[in-house]
C-alpha cells in the first residue's frame, strides 16, 4: 500500500491567496484527520470525517479554513484568504474503525508570506 | 492548563542509554494513550498503544499509565541513534483511532 497521500509537499504563497491541500487516504479507511503542527502549539486536529462526513470540526481555527471529502479516497483543506500566521505544516491522517493506529501522511509545509 | 503536557526537551543521551518520556495530563476521562514516534520532516507514525492504566512492553519499548496521577511514560532500554527523533504522547477518550490530543512532543538524540 502506497499509505496516505498529500500533495502538494511544499507550497509557499502570499497573504491572501487560496490555498488548497489535497490527501488521498489509504484505501479502505473510513476515518480521516486534518491536523497542523507548529512549533508554539504542536500537533492541533482540526476536523474529521467518517465515512466522508465531517463528524468533528471543533478544531478549524476559523471561517477561513474549509474542508471537504467528496469521496472515499480524497479530501481538501482549503484557506481562503490564507496568513501569515497560518504557517505550517498540515497532516492527513486515515484510520479503520476499530484501529487504534492513524497512519499520517508526509505533511504539507505551508509558508504563507 | 493545557490538557496534555510534555516536556519539549531537547534530550541528549549517549548510545545504550535508558531514555524515560513523559507526559501530564488533565482530562481524567481519557482511556486510550499512545505515543508516536516522528522523523524530521516525516509524518508521526505509531510505537505504542495503551488502553487505561497498566504497561506494555515491545522490544526495547515500555509504555506506562498511571491514570491515578494522570501520568505516563515511555521507556526506551539500550537507547540506538535511529532511535533520535521527536516523540509525541497522544490520549483520547473515546475509541481508539479516533480524535486525539497531542503532546507537543520531545525531541530526542542518541549519540554513538
Amino acid at each position: 500500500d502506497a499509505g496516505v497521500i498529500q500533495s502538494p509537499r511544499h507550497e509557499v504563497t502570499e497573504m491572501g491567496q487560496e490555498v488548497t491541500l489535497r490527501c488521498k487516504p489509504i484505501s479502505g479507511h473510513d476515518y480521516l484527520f486534518w491536523y497542523r503542527q507548529t512549533m508554539m502549539r504542536g500537533l492541533e486536529l482540526l476536523i474529521y470525517f467518517n465515512n466522508n462526513v465531517p463528524i468533528d470540526d471543533s478544531g478549524m481555527p476559523e471561517d477561513r479554513f474549509s474542508a471537504k471529502m467528496p469521496n472515499a479516497s480524497f479530501s481538501t483543506l482549503k484557506i481562503q484568504p490564507s496568513e501569515p500566521r497560518d504557517s505550517a505544516v498540515y497532516f492527513c491522517a486515515s484510520s479503520l474503525r476499530g484501529s487504534d493506529t492513524q497512519y499520517f501522511g508526509p505533511g504539507t509545509r505551508l509558508t504563507v508570506l | 492548563q493545557k490538557e496534555v503536557e510534555q516536556d519539549p526537551g531537547p534530550l541528549s543521551v549517549p548510545e545504550g542509554a535508558i531514555v524515560s518520556l513523559n507526559c501530564t495530563y488533565s482530562n481524567s476521562a481519557f482511556q486510550y494513550f499512545m505515543w508516536y514516534r516522528q522523523y524530521s520532516r516525516k509524518g508521526p507514525e505509531l510505537l505504542m498503544y495503551t488502553y487505561s492504566s497498566g504497561n506494555k512492553e515491545d522490544g526495547r519499548f515500555t509504555a506506562q499509565v498511571d491514570k491515578s496521577s494522570k501520568y505516563i511514560s515511555l521507556f526506551i532500554r539500550d537507547s540506538q541513534p535511529s532511535d533520535s527523533a521527536t516523540y509525541l504522547c497522544a490520549m483520547s477518550g473515546r475509541q481508539a483511532g479516533t480524535a486525539l490530543i497531542f503532546g507537543k512532543g520531545t525531541t530526542l538524540s542518541v549519540s554513538s
